[in-house]
């Protein structure tokens, strides 16, 4: 099993550009989870989906960030337009029976909005 | 606020020596709690996932132990390998599935 794939891992923008970070989780698995980690905050979580479905999206810091799983195989988190306080590390994890269940997380996309 | 705290923020051992973790947390109900290993530049893993009616667990060097009653949990490490060097983070699942996580050990070890 190749694990978590996140891409890209490094995004470099300049500030009001559209950013899609995007993510394949661990076939078989039905929840996937989007956090931000940064220095200062730690781990956030940012939303997480049940079979596609988006069930929490109170991390989700303002408007300018959207998630979207059209299928059980593909999530991308979008932020537009970027602002330099979005830098941060991007990870989506996935895992199996809801967030009772263990969660194997992807590399990380690390985000630098300048 | 539910809220999860590690001591220390850092800790320097040599290596073979063995070193203990701290987490404290305010989460009430409290479904579970896991301790995760993160390497510079990686995602997070899974080292240990305890529920409320557990103590204790191991995994290989790393043992948890957890005090439900003083909403304490520690982490401890037997004979560090240089391996070990990492950011351990304490995460509470207090059941309305939302983790909440810990800002996390910063831990070396030096041979």
């Amino acid at each position: 099993d190749a694990g978590v794939i996140q891409s890209p891992r490094h995004e470099v923008t300049e500030m009001g550009q559209e950013v899609t970070l995007r993510c394949k989780p661990i076939s078989g698995h039905n929840s996937l989870f989007w956090y931000r980690q940064t220095m200062m905050r730690g781990l956030e979580l940012l939303i997480y989906f049940n079979n596609n479905v988006p069930i929490d999206d109170s991390g989700m810091p303002e408007d300018r960030f959207s998630a979207k799983m059209p299928n059980a195989s593909f999530s991308t988190l979008k932020i537009q337009p970027s602002e330099p306080r979005d830098s941060a590390v991007y990870f989506c994890a996935s895992s199996w029976d809801g967030e009772t269940g263990e969660q194997y997380f992807g590399p990380g996309t690390r985000l630098t909005v300048t | 606020k539910n809220q999860v705290e590690q001591s220390p923020q850092s800790l320097i051992i040599l290596e073979g020596k063995n070193c203990t973790l701290q987490c404290n947390y305010t989460v009430s109900p409290f479904s579970n709690l896991r301790w995760y290993k993160q390497d510079t530049g990686r995602g997070p893993v899974s080292l240990t996932i305890m529920t409320f009616s557990e103590n204790t667990k191991s995994n290989g060097r790393y043992t948890a132990t957890l005090d439900a009653d003083t909403k304490q949990s520690s982490l401890h490490i037997t004979a560090s390998q240089l391996s070990d060097s990492a950011s351990y983070i304490c995460v509470v699942n207090f059941g309305n599935e939302k983790l909440t996580f810990g800002t996390g050990t910063r831990l070396t070890i030096i041979p």
